[in-house]
């Protein structure tokens, strides 16, 4: 299986600031990756796929980019409603496995 | 609006069986892979089946396989996890999730929707 690894697992953050969350994959995944917002008790929801295509309908304050085994997701300045948990996933290989998640906190 | 609702999540004892129904509209279902993922109760997501569009082809990751099947109805625009041989470990919201690929073996993948998820409990 590819095992995602992402960093950091926490963070704490403050309205306005500039975030990075990191995803690097066990093998080559090309550019098979997607990056998920997760809020309690909600289903997941696609933010970016192919590592750097913005989902319809989200903000351009997210960002993805990346290949091969490193891929990073960036949000340019946090808003109230990004606090949340982020999850990658890998689509290249079965099992489709994802991250261990970032829980993105109000400083 | 594409929407997706799960069901049939329960308190169900070790060795119990259930089946989880996954509602699908606002697409055309028969031309999409679906699959199923679940989250335990404060961890993270796991990777649990697909199915092709037409029901032909299946995967399993190696937790569920030979205990869960994973079919569909496109004439009714559902789509089912039959669980059997429950384990306490099997406890989690259960997703299903759109593809927008038709195959379960598809370059390029992207899974764009997911439902709301419905609770399994294995437990004595």
């Amino acid at each position: 299986d590819i095992q995602l690894t992402q960093s950091p697992s926490f963070l704490s953050a403050s309205v306005g600031d500039r975030v990075t969350i990191t995803c690097r994959a066990s093998q080559d995944i090309s550019s098979s990756l997607a990056w998920y917002q997760q809020k309690p008790g909600k289903a997941p929801k696609l933010l970016i796929y192919a590592a750097s295509t913005l989902q319809s309908g989200v903000p351009s304050r997210f960002s993805g980019s990346g290949s091969g085994t490193e891929f990073t997701l960036k949000i340019s300045s946090l808003q109230p409603e990004d606090f949340a948990t982020y999850y990658c996933q890998q689509l290249i290989n079965y099992p489709l496995t994802f991250g261990g998640g970032t829980k993105v906190e109000i400083k | 609006e594409v929407q997706l609702v799960e069901s049939g999540g329960d308190l169900v004892q070790p060795g119990g069986s259930l089946r989880l129904s996954c509602s699908a509209s606002g697409f055309t279902f028969r031309s999409h892979a679906m699959h199923w993922v679940r989250q335990a109760p404060g961890k993270g997501l796991e990777y649990v089946s697909g199915i092709s569009s037409d029901g032909g082809s299946t995967y399993y990751a190696d937790p569920v396989k030979g205990r869960f099947s994973i079919s569909r109805d496109n004439s009714k625009n559902t789509l089912y996890l039959q669980m059997s041989s429950l384990r306490p470990e099997d406890t989690a919201v259960y997703y299903c999730m759109k593809d927008r690929c038709s195959s379960i073996n598809c370059y390029g993948r992207v899974i764009d929707y997911w439902g709301q998820g419905t609770l399994v409990t294995v437990s004595s």
